[in-house]
C-alpha cells in the first residue's frame, strides 16, 4: 500500500516551454502533497505544499507564478514549470500525506527535468 | 529553527563491515524521525521511522536506529554491509507544530569496498 507515482520519469524541454509533471496517489487518498526539488548531489528542498482543493503554499524563495501547482482532487497533484529555463532543470519529486497518519509521506520515483 | 545535521559527507566501508551513520537534529520538542536511502537516478525509500515507545527500531535491509534524546540523535547502523547498500543515505526529522513537513539532512554517501 501507499504507492506514490509520478510521470513523466523523464522530460526534455526547449527553453520557453512548460511542462507538467503529475503526482498520483494510487492505493490511498493524498490531502496533502509535497513537491521537492533536488539538485545534483543535494538534499531535497521543499518547494509547496498543496493541500486538494486550496491554494499550494510556497516555500520562501519559490516562484509560484514559475511552479504552478494544482491538487484537483484527492489523488493527484500536478506541477507545471512555466517557460522553463536551463537553470530548472533538475529532479523533481512529489510525495504524499494521507488522511490518517499526518506525519508520514510516501515518495514518489521522481521526475528529471532537463531544459535546453 | 528546526534542523537536521548529517555530519559525514561520504562514508566508505568494506562489504561485510559495520556501518554507523550519524544524524543529529536541533529543536527542543521531541520529533518524528526517519531514514530515507536514495539509489542514482531514483527516489526515496523509507528504511526506518521512529514515532515514539522503543527507542531502538527495526527497518527495512537489515538497517537499525537508535533514539537518543539526551545526544539529540538518530543514529543508523547496520551489522553487516552488503555492496548493493552503496548509496546516498538522508536522515529526516518532522515536527507537529510545523504540520509534519520534513526537514532533510544533507545526506551521507555510502561507498562500499569489496
Amino acid at each position: 500500500g501507499a504507492v506514490v507515482s509520478q510521470h513523466p520519469s523523464r522530460v526534455i524541454c526547449k527553453s520557453g516551454t512548460s511542462v507538467k509533471i503529475e503526482c498520483r496517489s494510487l492505493d490511498f487518498q493524498a490531502t496533502t502533497m509535497f513537491w521537492y526539488r533536488q539538485f545534483p548531489k543535494k538534499s531535497l528542498m521543499l518547494m509547496a505544499t498543496s493541500n486538494e482543493g486550496s491554494k499550494a503554499t510556497y516555500e520562501q524563495g519559490v516562484e509560484k507564478d514559475k511552479f504552478l501547482i494544482n491538487h484537483a482532487s484527492l489523488t493527484l497533484s500536478t506541477l507545471t514549470v512555466t517557460s522553463a529555463h536551463p537553470e530548472d532543470s533538475s529532479f523533481y519529486i512529489c510525495s504524499a500525506r494521507g488522511e490518517t497518519a499526518s506525519y508520514e509521506q510516501y515518495f514518489g520515483p521522481g521526475t528529471r527535468l532537463t531544459v535546453t | 529553527a528546526q534542523s537536521v545535521t548529517q555530519p559525514d559527507i561520504h562514508i566508505t566501508v568494506s562489504e561485510g563491515a559495520s556501518l554507523e551513520l550519524r544524524c543529529n537534529y536541533s529543536y527542543g520538542a521531541t520529533p518524528y524521525l526517519f531514514w530515507y536511502v536514495q539509489s542514482p537516478g531514483q527516489g526515496l525509500q523509507l528504511l526506518l521511522k521512529y514515532f515514539s515507545g522503543d527507542t531502538l527500531v527495526q527497518g527495512i535491509k537489515g538497517f537499525e536506529a537508535e533514539f537518543k534524546r539526551s545526544q539529540s540523535s538518530f543514529n543508523l547502523r547496520k551489522p553487516s554491509v552488503h555492496w548493493s547498500d552503496a548509496a546516498e543515505y538522508f536522515c529526516a526529522v518532522a515536527f507537529m507544530d510545523s504540520s509534519y513537513k520534513l526537514i532533510f539532512g544533507s545526506g551521507t554517501r555510502l561507498l562500499v569496498r569489496p
